[in-house]
């Protein structure tokens, strides 16, 4: 079947550095997204990565492993606005989004 | 200008009646898309249309019924509503590029009591 395995809540302290993990089983496997939503808000799109590798945008990166069915969010010097949960939903060949359970991250200060 | 509006943003209201929610996108986008958010969190997809046409049509009772006049709005009619039926209702859009970034409307919270 199509699933997403996500840790289901995430502890960091506010300036660190903190890595969120997501592993896939998808059949026609085309991209990994990442999503952030903050609670009563609604998702908001924040990566998408198709080829192995980093992609970085300010604080915020993004890493696939095609050959790992694997990927991550990694988050630095992180602020207490980054309190969220955070989606990685797995992109299909017809545009299909496969969602993760989500993780919740809790920033202590 | 809001890109996704949905309305009503809270709907309380009492089992067996029947609700309907309304989305609708100024971002000239052709794909919109129903979600349902339980208390788990957990995104389920609901449906598609692609410029007026239903695309996707997942495992959801037919007392939920979609329409889509035109391919900027997207509402969500439901019957007979039920408690399970109680979650955050979302509505989005989808870009034509690479990514297939959604865009999300705020939410219509319901509440079946």
């Amino acid at each position: 079947g199509q699933s997403l395995e996500q840790p289901s809540e995430v502890t960091a302290v506010e300036g660190a550095i903190v890595q969120m993990n997501c592993t896939y089983q998808t059949s026609g496997f085309y991209g990994l997204s990442w999503y952030q939503q903050h609670d009563g808000g609604a998702p908001t799109f924040l990566s998408y990565n198709a080829l192995d590798g980093l992609e970085e945008t300010g604080r915020f990166s993004s890493f696939l492993s095609r050959s790992d069915s694997y990927g991550y969010l990694l988050l630095q010097e992180l602020q207490m606005k980054d309190s969220a949960s955070y989606f990685c939903a797995a992109r299909r060949s017809n545009y299909q989004l496969i969602w993760g359970a989500g993780t919740k991250l809790i920033i202590k200060p | 200008d809001t890109a996704v509006s949905q309305t009503p943003k809270y709907l309380v209201t009492q089992m067996g009646n029947d609700k309907s929610i309304k989305c609708e996108q100024n971002l000239g986008h052709d794909t919109m898309y129903w979600y349902k958010q339980d208390s788990k969190k957990f995104l389920k997809i609901m449906f598609s249309y692609n410029n007026k046409e239903l695309i996707i049509n997942e495992t959801v009772p037919n007392r939920f019924s979609p329409k889509s006049p035109d391919k900027a709005h997207l509402n969500l009619h439901i019957n007979s509503l039920e408690l399970g039926d109680s979650a955050v209702y979302f509505c989005a859009s989808r870009t034509g590029g690479v990514t297939g970034e959604l865009f999300f409307g705020e939410g219509s919270r319901l509440t079946v009591l």
